[in-house]
């Protein structure tokens, strides 16, 4: 089983600010890589897919990068919606698994 | 407008047995992967199962082989996901989410959840 290590676990900024999330893979997951974001009381929205492409109707403040083992979520400047927290998630073998998550919070 | 809608989730004793559905609309639904995710109360994600367009293939997480039965009926726009011999610690919101269309994941639509609560 591929294992996802998400850092930093809670991650506090105020909006305006540049946010660095990482996901390590414990193997090679080649690009195969989404970043998820989920509010409260809400379900997970697709934020990109194979490590660097924004899903559909996703603000150009997101980016990802990283291939391999190492992937990072970016999100340029904060807006007061993004906090959230954040999973990423490996489709390159079975069983598919997800990241314990990084909580982003307000500063 | 693409739609997913889970319902059967509820209180069920540790034993008991729970079908959960998901009806799609606003795609062509024969030609996705679909799956279904869980989450625990306070919990991360924890990916379930998935389905193969036709139902041709069909996988698992390890730990609930045996117990959950994934399924799909293509005339209906449905997936289902049948759960036998429930524990404790299957108390969650289960989620049905949609793949691609040449690979199972990423899942680009999700529904809203149904909270399936174990306990006596």
């Amino acid at each position: 089983e591929i294992v996802l290590t998400q850092s930093p676990a809670i991650l506090s900024l105020s909006p305006g600010e540049r946010a660095t999330l990482s996901c390590r893979a414990s193997q090679s997951i080649r690009s195969y890589l989404a970043w998820y974001q989920q509010k409260p009381g809400q379900a997970p929205r697709l934020l990109i897919y194979d490590a660097s492409n924004r899903a559909t109707g996703i603000p150009a403040r997101f980016s990802g990068s990283g291939s391999g083992t190492d992937f990072t979520l970016t999100i340029s400047s904060l807006e007061p919606e993004d906090f959230a927290v954040y999973f990423c998630h490996q489709r390159f073998n079975w069983p598919l698994t997800f990241g314990g998550g990084t909580e982003v919070e307000i500063k | 407008e693409v739609q997913l809608v889970e319902s059967g989730g509820g209180l069920v004793q540790p034993g008991g047995s729970l079908r959960l559905s998901c009806a799609a609309s606003g795609f062509t639904f024969k030609s996705y992967w679909m799956t279904w995710v869980r989450q625990a109360p306070g919990k991360g994600l924890e990916w379930v199962a998935n389905i193969k367009h036709d139902g041709s293939e069909k996988y698992y997480v390890d730990s609930l082989k045996g117990r959950f039965t994934i399924s799909r009926d293509n005339a209906e726009n449905s997936v289902y996901l049948q759960m036998n011999s429930l524990r404790a610690e299957d108390t969650a919101v289960y989620y049905c989410a949609r793949g691609g269309t040449a690979a199972a994941g990423p899942f680009d639509y999700w529904g809203q959840g149904t909270l399936v609560t174990v306990s006596s």
